[in-house]
């Protein structure tokens, strides 16, 4: 069935650090692509996305590009602030017959000053 | 613009009691609708999503059910709940088509 992969954390990193979080995935099909955000105590909030292969996704500094042929969307941001602390969760969503959405297990990120 | 709703936003609960967490939409019409579970320090586990009325599809068998009476509407329940029950309870909506799920803000669910 279809998975996805994430670097095992907690990943702490001091202020204006690069950050990398990979995640690889397994899909059947063609799936599209999503980085999602969970700050302390809230819910999830998308944080960027991609539909097909070589689209790269942008938002808030953070960027990722779906790669087919390593099946991976990994996401960097060239300077990661305090207020970056949080989970970062990859996922994906293949359309079937019906609308299915696969999470990977989430990376926590620690920024310090 | 939509919005989702969920509640209660913690909840406290015996074992064996029953359980019901309700969710809803506004602003859109046949959202496709979920219900994910976030255990402690891990990730999401989705537990049931829906397509339409009455459509529910279960992934992880359980003494969880949902249901889906009105369109905007997606309902959480348990007749008996137990220890491992526990965990922050997330529902979400999306336009069909692999397009991003919005989330609610949660429940957080013990059962002692």
């Amino acid at each position: 069935g279809d998975s996805v992969t994430q670097m095992e954390g907690p990943v702490t990193l001091s202020e204006e650090a690069f950050l990398t979080i990979n995640c690889t995935y397994t899909a059947t099909g063609y799936p599209s692509l999503f980085w999602y955000v969970q700050y302390p105590g809230e819910g999830l909030q998308l944080l960027l996305k991609a539909t097909k292969a070589d689209d790269k996704g942008s938002n808030k500094g953070f960027e990722a590009t779906y790669r087919k042929e390593t099946t991976s969307f990994h996401l960097e941001k060239g300077s990661v602030q305090v207020s970056d602390s949080a989970v970062y969760f990859c996922a994906l969503s293949e359309k079937t017959s019906y609308d299915k959405v696969i999470f990977g297990p989430g990376t926590s990120l620690s920024v310090i000053p | 613009s939509q919005t989702i709703h969920q509640w209660p936003a913690t909840l406290v609960q015996p074992v064996g009691s029953p359980l019901s967490l309700e969710c809803t939409v506004e602003g859109t019409s046949n959202p496709n609708l979920y219900w994910y579970r976030q255990a402690a320090g891990r990730g999401l586990q989705l537990l049931f999503y829906s397509v339409g009325i009455g459509q529910i599809s279960s992934e992880v068998p359980q003494n969880l059910s949902a249901s889906r009476p009105q369109d905007r509407q997606f309902i959480l329940s348990s007749k008996k709940l137990l220890l491992s029950d526990s965990g922050f309870y997330l529902c979400a909506w999306s336009f069909p088509g692999n397009s991003p799920l919005h989330f609610g803000n949660g429940t957080r669910l013990t059962v002692t």
